[in-house]
């Protein structure tokens, strides 16, 4: 089976960096995903490692360790348009190694 | 443009009515997928589909069905629904062949109260 821990909320101020984790715990590996979702509306995706090492795209950076089974999301920058709930993701082997299985996600709630 | 369309966005039943939300992906997706998001629980996976004809439960599959008679078609059926199932629904669909980084796509969601 999989579990994935991420903070259930966090606070930033508008124009810094914020970094959200994600740990997980997985019986195969095919990769961590990272979604954005606004209240009501569907998950869109945001980054995707597979190897150990940052992946960066513009405002948004997102790391994975296999060995230590954790990741982050580093948004820098911050807008207000950023408020939003972040999924961590990890593919496995179930579903022919398609199937996601989500974290209960981190709300970001950015401050003036 | 590319896109997954789910129906109805809002749904609001009784009881024991059958229901059909209805799913549609233009990108020629062999993976699809229903998953429903509850508070405090994440989205949660309920059927998915490898291919045509090809359907295989999730993690909670109990009072849904699925088809998959159309490569580009998905359907969730709730034959008897009941206030249990009141949830977010999204339904989601990728490649697949060995293409690990393809990311899943959703559509809008189907918000259902079952009273």
């Amino acid at each position: 089976g999989q579990n994935i821990d991420q903070p259930t909320e966090m606070t930033a101020t508008e124009g810094a960096i914020v970094q959200i984790n994600c740990t997980y715990q997985t019986s195969g590996f095919n990769g961590l995903f990272w979604y954005q979702q606004h209240a009501g509306e569907a998950p869109t995706f945001l980054s995707y490692n597979v190897l150990d090492g940052l992946e960066e795209k513009g405002r948004f950076s997102s790391f994975l360790s296999r060995s230590k089974g954790y990741s982050y999301l580093l948004l820098k920058e911050l807008q207000m348009k950023d408020s939003a709930s972040y999924l961590c993701a990890v593919r496995g082997l179930a579903g022919g190694g398609n199937k996601l299985t989500f974290g209960t996600g981190t709300q970001l709630k950015v401050e003036l | 443009e590319a896109q997954v369309t789910q129906n109805p966005r809002y749904l609001i039943t009784v009881t024991g009515k059958k229901l059909t939300v209805t799913c549609s992906q233009n990108m020629n997706h062999e993976y699809m997928s229903w998953y429903r998001q509850d508070p405090g629980l994440g989205l949660r996976q309920i059927y998915y589909s490898m291919n045509v004809e090809v359907t295989d439960k999730g993690d909670v599959p109990e009072g849904y069905k699925v088809s998959r008679k159309e490569k580009r078609n998905f359907p969730l059926i709730l034959e008897s629904p009941s206030p249990n199932q009141t949830s977010l629904y999204f339904c989601a669909s990728s490649r697949t062949g060995g293409s690990y980084n393809s990311p899943l796509h959703f559509g809008n969601g189907t918000r259902l109260t079952v009273t």
